[in-house]
């Protein structure tokens, strides 16, 4: 399976700021997806990052709110945009794998705490 | 859409006992079903999956079953190890849904030495 690394880890952040995460792939992928994970809760799909053309995203999610970047097929950031407490979370990117048959593999995450 | 309910939400054995998490799907279109397995802190991995075109699978303690006519699948741990324990997510690839995947709710498994 692909490499994928995430930064930042974790990071802290004041109300109202916004935040990028960047993602990384040691092998060109034709779709990335990020994900949301909520303390406690299961992974839930933010929208999925096509390289040249706009991310799609998931009913309950914006662009406004969680612009996507894709300039290559190696690289994306998902950005969360006027942060609010209820933003605290895991965000994971996401890759499928070489069958072709919908596995996913995911990278480290990042952890946002916003205060 | 597709819809995964996994069940059951906690679960706690023994050492050396097996472990059941079910979950069932909605949409008669999904045809691959993966497990995942989430240590406290740290990333989703995938561990066993199972397509449409079988019943079951096996890969040394864990196997999956699926039963597509009543839309459930499961995930069985033989010979439970404390290392076992960690939250385990199935999931569902929503084929009628652009090909992604829609995760269950997640069971916490606690083995116990």
């Amino acid at each position: 399976s692909a490499v994928i690394s995430q930064k930042p880890s974790r990071d802290i952040c004041q109300r109202g700021t916004s935040l990028t995460i960047q993602c990384q792939v040691d092998s060109q992928v034709t779709m990335m997806f990020w994900y949301r994970q909520q303390p406690g809760q299961s992974l839930t799909l933010i929208a999925t990052a096509n390289q040249g053309s706009e991310a799609t995203y998931e009913s309950g999610f914006v662009i406004d709110k969680f612009p996507i970047s894709r300039p290559n097929l190696t690289f994306s950031t998902l950005t969360v945009s006027n942060m609010s407490p209820e933003d605290s979370s895991i965000y994971l990117c996401s890759v499928g794998g070489t069958s072709g048959f919908g596995e996913l593999f995911f990278g480290e995450g990042s952890r946002l705490t916003v205060l | 859409g597709e819809n995964v309910e996994q069940h059951p939400s906690t679960l706690s054995v023994q050492e050396g006992d097996s472990a059941v998490i079910k979950c069932t799907y909605s949409d008669s279109a999904s045809n691959y079903f993966p497990w995942y397995k989430q240590e406290l802190g740290k990333r989703p991995q995938l561990i066993i999956d199972i397509r449409s075109n079988v019943g079951e699978k096996k890969d040394q303690r864990i196997a999956v079953t699926l039963n597509k006519t009543a839309k459930h699948f499961s995930l069985h741990i033989t010979e439970t190890q404390p290392e076992d324990s960690a939250v385990y997510f199935c999931a569902a690839l929503a084929y009628n849904q652009g090909g992604k995947l829609i995760f269950g709710q997640g069971t916490e498994l606690s083995v116990k030495p």
